[in-house]
């Protein structure tokens, strides 16, 4: 079955980029209608959508993070990946990785997770 | 953006007994073109990433207890478990997709008592 892996540095220096890479094994991530987003949950917290990335190519990104943000395909590896440049504290997070299908061009609900990865900002 | 905005935070329930969870959104959900409620709920457990339980407000995914059942239109939505069992102890958040960016509820935790 469709498994995702979310992999990356555990530890991030502020004002630097993150960069996490979710690997989609068992299955094609250029499989139609599908939607692969990024979520991320603050310790303790609830969970906030980052935003995805259409087997097309296009992307939606949540505009409180748009002006650093940029979610990427690599269909030759089978990942897709993200990177949120000049981080804070604030982005101290469990990342997740995520699928859906699609309704009317966005993405419904989240059938599929990645395990997550504890991403922490500090020097 | 729609706020999602559950309650109560936290409830504690007696094993067997009946769980009740409130979601409430800040606008409707519901999509006029197909009268479905573009509402999910999931289960998230200590440690685990969130499990979906419920989608279109009420549709039970493959695989779930049927003690589980969500209900509600329009902006007002519940999820019931009938029969709180131990393995049930989790955080359980609402999500819209009726429009982005989706959005969750704050979550509520369910405890036994």
């Amino acid at each position: 079955q469709v498994q995702l892996q979310e992999s990356g540095p555990g530890l991030v220096e502020p004002s630097q980029t993150l960069s996490l890479t979710c690997t989609v094994s068992g299955g094609s991530i250029n499989s139609a209608g599908f939607f692969w987003s990024w979520i991320r949950q603050h310790p303790g917290k609830g969970l906030d959508w980052i935003g995805y990335i259409y087997y097309s190519g296009s992307t939606y990104y949540s505009p409180s993070l748009k002006s650093r943000l940029t979610i990427s395909v690599d269909t030759t590896k089978n990942e897709f990946s993200l990177k949120l440049r000049s981080v804070t504290a604030a982005d101290t997070a469990v990342y997740y990785c995520a699928r859906s299908r699609g309704s009317s061009g966005i993405p419904i609900w989240f059938d599929l997770w990645g395990q997550g990865t504890l991403v922490t900002v500090s020097s | 953006d729609i706020v999602m905005t559950q309650s109560p935070d936290s409830l504690a329930v007696s094993l067997g007994e009946r769980a009740t969870i409130n979601c409430k959104s800040s606008q409707s959900v519901l999509y006029s073109s197909d009268s479905k409620n573009y509402l999910a709920w999931y289960q998230q457990k200590p440690g685990q990433p969130p499990k979906l339980l419920i989608y279109w407000a009420s549709t039970r995914e493959s695989g779930v207890p049927d003690r589980f059942s969500g209900s509600g239109s329009g902006t007002d939505f519940s999820l019931t478990i009938s029969s709180l069992q131990a393995e049930d102890v989790a955080v359980y958040y609402c999500q819209q997709y009726y429009t982005t960016p989706l959005t969750f509820g704050g979550g509520t935790k369910v405890e036994i008592k």
